[in-house]
Parts: structure tokens; C-alpha cells; sequence
């Protein structure tokens, strides 16, 4: 079965503009979760989606935004970049059968860097 | 709020040697999962493994191992017969409704 899959792998944006970052989960599952990585922050959790429907949110400012389409994809847009906004951004999916807590398996990252 | 820490920035080990890695949480809940996750050089997070925490006894997946101690809220990997390949930072990672790390501990294994 293969893993999940985020595109594109690197990006170099300038500040102000907007990023668009998307994440395909494992078949089958049904929840998507977005993390933010940097060395100052460690692993921070962005936002999680289940069923087209945002579940779970994390104290990021509202110029992070996500989407989960009925194929369980999972899009994930930055408005107006900043230079702290480099970081690297993992998604992770699970089954979530109607619970938060199944055991969530990542994809191999979206390095964003803002200039 | 759930806080994860991870008091070992930075640890080696001999091959073929055990090595633990520590970890503490902080929660009023009761049910929770746990989890340690490596991550290589490569970047991407790979789960190492996992414990409800209504379950007693400890988990293990070959090599590696947990200990738990619920009422200390500690949550400690042990490695067995270390090999080069597991050098990476290791996080510990605690769910409820959403995950939050530790700081990570960097492990490296010397031949």
C-alpha cells in the first residue's frame, strides 16, 4: 500500500505571497493532520481533518487554511508569507475510525522556503 | 494543556549496546495514547511505537521497547542491540485530540 504523498517536496516563495501545499493520504484513511517543523518550535500541530470537516485546530494564526476533499486529499494554503513561515510542513493520515487517536503515519514533507 | 519533555537533547551509543531514551508528559486525562516516532536525516517520521494508555503492560515492537509508568507520567524508550541505522532524533509524542511533541532527542549510534 503506498504511503502518503505530499507535493511538492521544496518550495521558495518570496514574503507576501501565498503557498498552496498538498498531502494524499494512505488508502482508506479518512483523517488528515498538517504539522509545521522548525528548529526554533520542534513540531507544532497545525490543524487535522476528518471527513471533508476541520476537527481539530491548533493555535496558528488564521492566515494558515486547510481543505480535505471527498477522495480524503488534503490541501493546506499559507496567505501572505513571512520569513518565520520557512519551516518544514508534514502531513500525516490515519484511519480514524470515528476517534482522533489512531496511530497517525507521515509523509516525507513539504520544505518551504520563504525569502 | 498537554506538554511533552524530552530532558536529553543529544545521545550516543556504541553498537550492539542499549541505549534509553527518556521522556515525561503532563495530563489530567486518563486516556491518552503514546507514541515515539524516529525521524533520519531523511526527515521523514517513522513510528517507532505506540501505547494506549489503558493498557498495563508495556509495549514492544522487536528491538525496541517502552516503559511506562502511568501515575509518573513517564514514557521511556529502551533500544536494544543498537544499530547504525537507528541514529536520528527520536521525538515522543502524547494524543488526545491531537498530537504534540517533545523537543526531540538526537541519538547517534557509533560503529
Amino acid at each position: 500500500k503506498a504511503g502518503v504523498t505530499q507535493t511538492p517536496r521544496y518550495l521558495i516563495k518570496t514574503r507576501g505571497q501565498q503557498v498552496t501545499l498538498s498531502c494524499s493520504p494512505i488508502s482508506g484513511h479518512r483523517s488528515v493532520s498538517w504539522y509545521q517543523q522548525t528548529p526554533g518550535q520542534g513540531l507544532q500541530f497545525l490543524f487535522e481533518y476528518f471527513s471533508e470537516t476541520q476537527r481539530n485546530k491548533g493555535n496558528f494564526p488564521g492566515r494558515f487554511s486547510g481543505r480535505q476533499f471527498s477522495n480524503s486529499r488534503s490541501e493546506m494554503n499559507v496567505s501572505t508569507l513571512e520569513l518565520g513561515d520557512s519551516a518544514l510542513y508534514l502531513c500525516a493520515s490515519s484511519l480514524a475510525q470515528g476517534a482522533s487517536t489512531d496511530t497517525q503515519y507521515f509523509g516525507p514533507g513539504t520544505r518551504l522556503t520563504v525569502l | 494543556a498537554q506538554t511533552v519533555t524530552q530532558s536529553q537533547p543529544e545521545m550516543s551509543v556504541q553498537e550492539a549496546e542499549t541505549v534509553t531514551l527518556s521522556c515525561t508528559y503532563d495530563t489530567s486525562e486518563n486516556n491518552y495514547y503514546l507514541f515515539w516516532y524516529k525521524q533520519p536525516p531523511s526527515r521523514q517520521m517513522i513510528l517507532v511505537i505506540r501505547q494506549e494508555a489503558y493498557k498495563q503492560q508495556n509495549a514492544t515492537e522487536n528491538r525496541f521497547s517502552v516503559n511506562f509508568q502511568k501515575a509518573a507520567k513517564s514514557f521511556s524508550l529502551k533500544i536494544s542491540d543498537s544499530q547504525l541505522g537507528d541514529t536520528a532524533m527520536y521525538f515522543c509524542a502524547f494524543m488526545l485530540n491531537d498530537m504534540r511533541f517533545g523537543a526531540g532527542t538526537r541519538l547517534t549510534v557509533k560503529p
